[in-house]
This record gives structure tokens, sequence and C-alpha cells, in this order.
């Protein structure tokens, strides 16, 4: 079945220690997104891809970088981690144009020790 | 920007009622809609979208919502609860330009035996 795979599932670092987190897709969308959710909280865009072209939201902290080398492959690095940090990152795909539906991996759970 | 707006963050119903989850937007385009559920530590699953069309939308596992277009709402119903649909669910709307979602805060709904 195509599909949105996040690993790894949960994630352990220690406070200021670099940590990247992967996302992989099979449905060949030419969008990928990473959001950051913290608990009962709605998921907070972070940033997207269209193909190459990188998007950042506003608001996200410079702490937060993404790489896309290909279609398939999104990355989420995490240059110094702090306590607030800790969260599910959840990476979405979609084709581009508005109306269509965003697939979800199944999460990375970050702690931050 | 869209904002969404979930009234009530928890539901609680008995296994057998009526399901109603309120969902509210603000735009004066009327956005695309959609509704996602979440079990815990997982990804966000579809079960409806309205993009055109009809505006009774029915999605899986029994669900339906309908798009009131002088109301700007989207609210999710169910006629009859099921224990396994004790989940979050989360409303989500995307302007016509692009797929960008904006969420609602959540309902966490419980279900009672």
């Amino acid at each position: 079945d195509a599909m949105v795979i996040q690993n790894p599932r949960y994630q352990v670092t220690q406070f200021g220690k670099p940590v990247t987190l992967s996302c992989s897709q099979t449905l060949n969308h030419n969008v990928m997104y990473w959001y950051q959710q913290k608990s009962s909280q709605a998921p907070k865009l972070l940033f997207h891809y269209y193909d190459k072209d990188f998007n950042n939201e506003a608001d996200t902290p410079d702490n937060f970088q993404s790489r896309r080398p290909n279609t398939s492959f999104c990355f989420l690095d995490i240059r110094s981690p702090g306590l607030g940090d800790a969260a599910m990152y959840l990476c979405a795909t979609s084709r581009r144009l508005a109306g269509n539906e965003q697939f979800f991996g199944p999460g990375t759970r970050l702690t931050v020790l | 920007a869209q904002s969404v707006t979930q009234l009530g963050s928890h539901v609680s119903v008995s296994e057998g009622a009526l399901v109603l989850l309120r969902c509210n937007y603000s735009s004066s385009v009327p956005p695309y809609l959609f509704w996602y559920v979440q079990y815990p530590n997982q990804g966000l699953q579809l079960l409806l979208k309205y993009t055109t069309g009809a505006t009774l939308v029915k999605g899986i596992n029994g669900f339906e919502a309908e798009f009131k277009k002088s109301e700007t709402s989207f609210h999710l119903t169910k006629p009859s609860a099921h224990m396994s649909d004790a989940a979050e669910y989360f409303c989500a709307v995307s302007d016509r330009n692009f797929n960008k979602f904006y969420f609602g805060s959540g309902t966490k709904l419980n279900v009672k035996p």
C-alpha cells in the first residue's frame, strides 16, 4: 500500500544534542509537510516543500531545518533541541492543488532529556 | 489567514448515542473542509472532506458532515457511537489557492459503555 513512513517512531535525545527525523513516501506527491504537535493541541505547520521549493512558516524557530534530497524523502533537523521541543512530529504529503487531502505518517514522538 | 473553531474540547457520549462535533470556520470565500481522526500516538486519518457539490458528505466509519455556507459550519455527526470511535477529531480548512491546512484545536470524544 502507498503510504507515509516515519522513522524512528520514538526518539530520545539530550538537551542541545542535534537530532534528525526521517519521513519517506511512496505516494509520489509533490508536497511534503512537517508539523509539530504538542499534547492536546492541533498540529502546527513548521514548513513544507513543493518539489524542491522550501517554504518556511514565519514563526518556525531557526533551530528547525529541513532537507528534501529527492521526491520520496524529507528530513527534519533540530539543531539544538530544548525541553520545549519535546512533541510529536508529523510528516504529511499531498498533491499541490488545494482540496486534496493530506496523508499523514504515524509520527515520531521526541523526548528531550 | 483562515481560522477554525471547534466548540468543545471534550465531548462525552454513551455508546449508541448520537455524536455531534462542531466546527466553524472564518472565511468570506468557502474553503475546502476536512475532518481527521487521531488515535493515541498515531498520525491523522482522513474521515471525510468537502470541496464542491453535495453539501452532505459521507465518510468512513459511518461519519458524515454537512457544509452550511450561511452558518460557516461543517459539523461532524454519527448516528450511533461505538466504543472504537473514542479518539481526537480535528477539523481543518484549506484555502482555494494552495493546500495549506489550518487546523482547529481538536475535540476529544469519549464513548461511555
